[in-house]
């Protein structure tokens, strides 16, 4: 079964616009953190933000915000006042102890791919 | 500013050949991971470790083994390259502390002829 699920492929909105990227996740972890990470079309893989299981505020940084809402198992990110630069690969993805030796690992969901029009 | 280097951007391999690809990291950090990447997959873990010399099986581990001998390196080894591991590997490493974040490198992309 699908740890975490992206449902939109792809996604377009108009420069200065917000646009929300969903993310839904299955765990029965208690103790679990859900990250966003966005890839350029150069490639490498820059962190966005994080939101631990037990934090009880939606977190933010800058432009970027982190619709949490638990009960539902979704993890969206929003982004306001969208910019030409924001055109790249968006992933979500889940921490999740329990691998033999107990260290924490990441799992991904598929993708979206927002486009940003001027 | 963590810094994780990979040894290749662009890698082209007969099949049958043995490939190293090399992850380095200057920032002390004792997990070290290798993803593949392959479009409308996400990124999926082969290998991590943990520590020096310590390793674990991600979740498509087949076909691929590692090596850490140092803390500061970790290499993915493909024993006999096969076309159908064509595909983008990247490696990340993250403190083995409370931060959960890992820093990935630029990757490399690996085509198996």
């Amino acid at each position: 079964a699908q740890k975490i699920t992206q449902t939109q492929p792809g996604m377009f909105v108009q420069e200065k616009e917000a646009v929300t990227l969903d993310c839904t996740y299955d765990t029965s972890d208690q103790s679990y953190g859900l990250f966003w990470y966005k890839q350029p079309s150069s490639g490498e893989m820059i962190f966005l933000i994080y939101q631990g299981s037990y934090d009880e505020q939606n977190a933010t940084e800058g432009r970027y915000s982190l619709n949490f809402q638990k009960a539902r198992k979704s993890a969206n990110l929003v982004i306001s006042a969208s910019q030409l630069g924001d055109s790249a690969m968006y992933f979500c993805a889940m921490r999740e102890s329990g691998r033999g030796s107990g260290y924490s690992t990441l799992t991904f969901g598929k993708g979206t791919m927002l486009l940003v029009s001027p | 500013d963590v810094k994780v280097t990979q040894s290749s951007r662009y890698l082209v391999k007969r099949t049958g050949e043995k490939v190293f690809l090399e992850c380095v990291q200057d920032m002390d950090h004792e997990n070290m991971f290798w993803y593949r990447q392959d479009p409308g997959l996400g990124l999926r873990l082969i290998y991590f470790s943990y520590d020096v010399k310590m390793k674990e099986k991600g979740d498509i581990p087949e076909g691929y083994s590692v090596s850490r001998e140092k803390k500061e390196r970790f290499s993915l080894i493909l024993e006999s390259a096969s076309t159908n591991q064509t595909s983008m590997y990247l490696c990340a490493s993250r403190n083995g502390g409370g931060s959960y974040e890992q820093y990935f490198g630029p990757g490399t992309r690996l085509t198996v002829t």
